[in-house]
């Protein structure tokens, strides 16, 4: 166990819908760290928060963003969702800016129908 | 060419077998070099990092950085069924006043008792 925690663990949605993912990072932990996760595309990041900021973008669409509340917890949400989103999402965190160390979740499966 | 790459496999050994992963990559940027394990249904889970060139060694693991071959190596000692896994590389870079994260599609392992 990481001591990361993404909710929920799987989502079934539809095109065109929007979904809001959920990441808790370690106790301690300041960065946040999203990523997608396809068979064809392997693992692709996201968009990384420190303590609140938007440090690093990746390779995130337009219809995705993201934000890092107080508590540190991170939320990523997906709007007019298409069939090819449907991927594996996981939250990664680390206490350091820098994404040496990073530990992360379990991952939430989206499938768009 | 893209910028991170390493073969898929699948790669099977047998119990006992030392293991040789490898990734290359184009961005003479890169300083960070990182190789996660993923078990199947799991979340990346990291194995080891080393900053620059050279040789890193814990345990059964080996991993080598030579950047002016633009070439990074984890070896596994004497592997183990509980080895078997997809491994990802991962390399980390600023730029532009902006961390930049690349991971390899990964190679599935089997280790064969």
């Amino acid at each position: 166990d990481s001591g990361v925690t993404q909710t929920p663990k799987h989502l079934i949605t539809a095109t065109g819908q929007r979904v809001t993912l959920r990441c808790s990072p370690r106790s301690g932990d300041l960065s946040v760290y999203w990523y997608q996760q396809s068979l064809d595309q392997g693992l692709q990041f996201l968009i990384q928060y420190y303590n609140g900021e938007e440090r690093a973008k990746g390779n995130i669409l337009e219809r995705f963003s993201a934000q890092q509340f107080p508590d540190l917890h991170s939320e990523l949400n997906l709007s007019s969702l298409e069939l090819g989103d449907s991927a594996l999402y996981f939250c990664a965190s680390s206490v350091e800016r820098g994404g040496e160390t990073q530990y992360f979740g379990p991952g939430t499966r989206l499938l768009v129908l | 060419q893209k910028e991170v790459e390493q073969d898929p496999g699948p790669l099977s050994v047998p119990e006992g077998a030392i293991v040789s992963l490898n990734c290359t990559y184009s961005n003479s940027a890169f300083q960070y070099f990182m190789w996660y394990r993923q078990y199947s249904r799991k979340g990346p889970e990291l194995l080891m990092y080393t900053y620059s060139s050279g040789n890193k060694e814990d345990g059964r693991f080996t991993a080598q950085v030579d950047k002016s071959s633009k070439y990074i190596s984890l070896f596994i000692r004497d592997s183990q069924p509980s080895d078997s896994a997809t491994y990802l590389c991962a390399m980390r870079a600023m730029e532009g006043g902006s961390e930049k994260l690349v991971f390899g599609k990964g190679t599935k392992l089997t280790v064969n008792p």
